[in-house]
């Protein structure tokens, strides 16, 4: 049973261009969540998805920034014209239901870097 | 605003000992919290977690103890295996707060053999 799979593991880009990140879940799970980790940081809270709905996107910035996640495929983190501070490891987790207690299941991660 | 804090960047301990790490807390709505274990270059790993029913969770090397009054919990590795070593994240999170998790910036172990 493979765990979460995330896909690039590396991304580089350059300033302005777009940044398609994917996370495909653990078969079964139908939660998704994105997290950003910025050097020297802890991981920061992006967006919490079910399937075809975005649950909340508090942690998101408010330009530049969507995710989905369609009834099928992956779930796709997008970054629109990225800048130099974009730069950092993106981790996507699920779970089959909200988990509270076993906090759910993470990937590898893409390490996003912008020339 | 950092509601989550890991104050040690770093420890080290002798293989055979107790590792300490320690997290403090701002947020008085958390009632979760949890360890995650990271090695380079691969995502956290789930270690251990605690409800904030109660003071202490125990499981193996690995034990969680919450003192809800000072907003302050610790995990204790005992014994510490070079194995061990790797960051770990502590994070929490509140009911109602769509099961987002808020996390320290973590401490490394170095576990020497």
């Amino acid at each position: 049973n493979a765990g979460v799979m995330q896909n690039p593991r590396h991304l580089v880009r350059r300033r302005g261009q777009e940044a398609r990140l994917r996370c495909s879940p653990m078969k079964g799970h139908s939660h998704v969540y994105w997290y950003r980790q910025l050097p020297e940081e802890g991981l920061k809270f992006m967006v919490y998805l079910q399937k075809e709905n975005i649950i909340d996107e508090s942690g998101m910035p408010k330009e530049r920034f969507s995710a989905e996640f369609p009834k099928e495929g992956p779930s796709i983190l997008r970054i629109q014209q990225v800048v130099r501070g974009d730069s950092a490891a993106y981790f996507c987790a699920s779970s089959d239901s909200p988990q509270r207690a076993y906090g759910y299941t993470f990937g590898s991660g893409t390490r996003l870097t912008v020339v | 605003d950092q509601q989550v804090k890991q104050n040690s960047p770093s420890l080290s301990v002798q293989e055979g000992r107790i590792s300490i790490l320690n997290c403090d807390y701002t947020n008085s709505m958390f009632d979760y919290f949890l360890w995650y274990k990271k090695y380079p270059a691969e995502g956290p790993t789930f270690l251990i977690s605690i409800s904030s029913i109660k003071d202490k969770n125990e499981d193996g090397r690995f034990t969680v103890f919450l003192n809800k009054s000072a907003k302050h919990l610790s995990l204790h590795i005992v014994p510490s295996q070079p194995g061990d070593s790797a960051v770990y994240f502590c994070a929490a999170s509140a009911q109602g707060g769509s099961e987002k998790l808020v996390f320290g910036k973590g401490t490394k172990l170095t576990v020497n053999p």
